[in-house]
């Protein structure tokens, strides 16, 4: 079995505040996919990354998949209320993006 | 983009009872679909793997018996809780992807309670 772990599990912050996310497998994954969830909602993709060492930014996220594709981190800069929500990292099996599994998610609060 | 519709988005059901949870895509073809289960505040598990016209695969641990799962065309795969229990109660979600290759478009979810 794949596991992801994540963390950390819980993160609660003041506006402005910088922040990051780890998610660490001891095995590869073909790709690592981050998502955001509002309760009661499903998720919502952001980014994928599939190459190691890959970087890419989406206005004030930063998200880097490892050399070895074992790992993942999601950076925010300036943090803002609304970037609360609970944010998942989840691996592809294979050639699959669609078969995850997922991390155990990190709750985000982000207090003005 | 793609949009995938699950109905319902809350029910209540007493024990014993079945409920039947719809997963569409609107605007593609999913000729793959995946069922997950998410507990309040914790991440989202596997259930099972469905593909259009074929026997859904379970991931173990799930009882095929318990969580029906039809894919009878590829725009709706629906999930069956038979005879749900207090324990069953969660929160469901589908995804479906065009293709085995291809990115994952996620439903809104499913509060199940069963009373």
């Amino acid at each position: 079995t794949q596991l992801l772990e994540q963390s950390p599990q819980f993160l609660s912050i003041q506006e402005g505040e910088n922040l990051t996310v780890y998610c660490n497998s001891s095995s590869v994954f073909s790709s690592l996919q981050w998502y955001r969830q509002e309760p009661g909602e499903g998720p919502v993709l952001l980014v994928t990354v599939v190459t190691g060492g890959e970087v890419k930014k989406l206005k004030r996220l930063t998200f880097q998949f490892g050399d070895a594709r074992k790992d993942s981190s999601l950076h925010i800069t300036a943090a803002q209320p609304g970037d609360t929500g609970l944010y998942l990292c989840a691996g592809a099996r294979g050639t699959s993006y669609g078969k995850l599994t997922f991390g155990q998610g990190t709750i985000l609060t982000v207090h003005p | 983009g793609a949009v995938v519709s699950q109905h319902p988005s809350r029910v209540i059901c007493k024990s014993g009872t079945s409920v039947k949870i719809e997963c569409r895509s609107l605007d593609f073809q999913a000729t793959t679909m995946f069922w997950y289960r998410q507990f309040p505040k914790q991440s989202l598990m596997l259930m099972a793997t469905s593909n259009e016209g074929s026997k859904a695969t379970y991931e173990q641990g799930v009882e095929k018996d318990k969580f029906l799962i039809n894919h009878a065309s590829l725009t709706l795969s629906t999930l069956t809780v038979t005879s749900a229990h207090p324990e069953d109660s969660s929160f469901y979600i589908c995804s479906g992807a065009q293709g085995y290759n291809s990115p994952l478009h996620f439903g809104n979810g499913t509060r199940l309670t069963v009373t």
